[in-house]
């Protein structure tokens, strides 16, 4: 499972409130993802980390903001949330073995924003 | 990286192969087709990848036809628990390690 873990595994919150969702791995990988999943739109790209401080957004960057202080960390932020935002979170991170990239995702963060 | 284009579902019988298409009609030179799988509640899984040859490995086995401009994912056994959503990817080495997952084939096994 590539060491990957996320917290909180679930969490309910309100309309405009601040949502920060952790992902940690313990294998020093240098590129680390967070999707959304939604039904009906599988995986989508929110952003990504291709190091500590090096971020760019993906495809549905809108309403969320990251950080990577560290190489083990990756947060994803809901500087105020919206019922659209809910959803589930995935994190990932990615290596390459020969000329593949694998992705290795972690658990998933449930999300509902009421 | 180009589009890819899946049956929304499949349907299997337990015990018996599974071919999964894949459509990639503007595949590049350069594309590599990658397949992953995502179990329920959980997050996709590499599955398998390849360039132009045909591949094989335990979990299964990648036919691409000789123009590259589609390919299968081919479950020899289906089980139970190979009922997953299928995504068939490509991706550029020159265009960075980001997936482009789409929709994917969701594979039913029935017993």
């Amino acid at each position: 499972d590539a060491g990957i873990t996320q917290s909180p595994r679930h969490k309910v919150t309100e309309t405009g409130t601040p949502v920060t969702l952790r992902c940690h791995q313990t294998e020093n990988h240098r590129y680390m993802y967070w999707y959304r999943q939604d039904p009906g739109h599988g995986l989508r790209l929110i952003h990504y980390s291709y190091g500590v401080k090096d971020t760019d957004k993906g495809e549905v960057s809108d309403g969320y903001s990251v950080s990577r202080s560290k190489t083990e960390d990756f947060l994803l932020t809901l500087e105020s949330a919206t019922s659209s935002q809910t959803s589930v979170y995935f994190c990932a991170i990615s290596t390459t073995v020969g000329t593949a990239v694998e992705q290795y995702f972690g658990p998933g963060t449930r999300l509902t924003v009421t | 990286d180009a589009k890819t284009t899946q049956p929304n579902s499949m349907e299997s019988n337990e015990e018996e192969p599974v071919h999964l298409p894949c459509n990639h009609s503007t595949i590049s030179g350069t594309d590599y087709i990658h397949w992953y799988r995502q179990l329920p509640s959980q997050g996709p899984e590499y599955v398998i990848h390849g360039l132009t040859s045909n591949v094989n490995n335990r979990m299964a086995s990648l036919a691409i036809a000789e123009d590259r401009k589609s390919s299968t994912l081919i479950l020899h056994r289906a089980t139970l628990r190979d009922a997953a959503v299928y995504y068939c990817i490509l991706r550029d080495l020159n265009s960075g390690y980001a997936l482009n997952f789409g929709k994917g084939t969701s594979l039913l096994v029935t017993p």
